[in-house]
């Protein structure tokens, strides 16, 4: 079983529509990190969320670390197609490395 | 922040050849990893690239088949041995500081093996 499981794993959606992206464990984690990757490229840091509860806003994406810090959400409002990419949840674990959820493939059409 | 570049980019190789991927950052960083990405997939850990010493490696790879340097803490290399096309992959090197510090991602080494 995946340490972190994220859902749904593919999203096709219009321009202007918003979307919620899942990222959930059965494990607690100190921080939990999100990353996009755009294709030919290596993922790309988008936030860090450390503390339970936390929301934190990047323009039209809204991150949240759930209370008990084994879940996220990623929310975008408004999608545009530059949105298009691959979104990654990360946890490290011990040796400082880091462990990626199986991803979710999101497609904004214009 | 981390730049890092890889080479080569892009290769297809014959089965049973090897090659040798180079990643390069232009600061130094305290760690340095090896991802490998089947097409469409996420990212699944190779190995922690040590410097001076053996790579530590994850479950599923061995030093036989996938050889890491780090001679310094800029530079590694992964070698993928003696391939198949089940090698066929995306391999992504990363850099960075260490437990909860931010990682930076090459653009990854798009592999074909025929």
């Amino acid at each position: 079983t995946q340490l972190l499981e994220q859902s749904p794993q593919f999203l096709s959606i219009q321009e202007g529509e918003n979307l919620t992206v899942y990222c959930n464990s059965s494990s607690v984690f100190s921080s939990l990190q999100w990353y996009r990757q755009e294709p030919g490229e290596g993922p790309v840091l988008l936030v860090t969320v450390v503390t339970g509860g936390e929301v934190k806003k990047l323009k039209r994406l809204t991150f949240q670390f759930g209370d008990a810090r084994k879940d996220s959400s990623l929310h975008i409002t408004a999608a545009q197609p530059g949105d298009t990419g691959l979104y990654l949840c990360a946890v490290n674990t011990g040796g400082f490395k880091t462990i990626f959820g199986a991803g979710t493939r999101l497609f904004v059409k214009a | 922040s981390a730049v890092i570049s890889q080479k080569p980019s892009r290769d297809i190789c014959q089965r049973g050849t090897s090659l040798t991927i180079q990643c390069q950052v232009d600061s130094q960083v305290t760690m340095m990893f090896w991802y490998r990405q089947q097409p469409g997939q996420s990212l699944t850990l190779i190995a922690t690239a040590n410097q001076g010493s053996e790579a530590t490696y994850e479950s599923g790879f061995v030093i036989d088949k996938f050889p890491i340097s780090r001679p310094n803490l800029t530079f590694s290399t992964l070698t993928v041995s003696n391939m198949s096309p089940e090698d066929s992959s995306i391999y992504l090197c990363s850099g960075g500081g260490g437990e909860g510090g931010t990682q930076y991602f090459g653009p990854g080494t798009r592999l074909l093996v025929l």
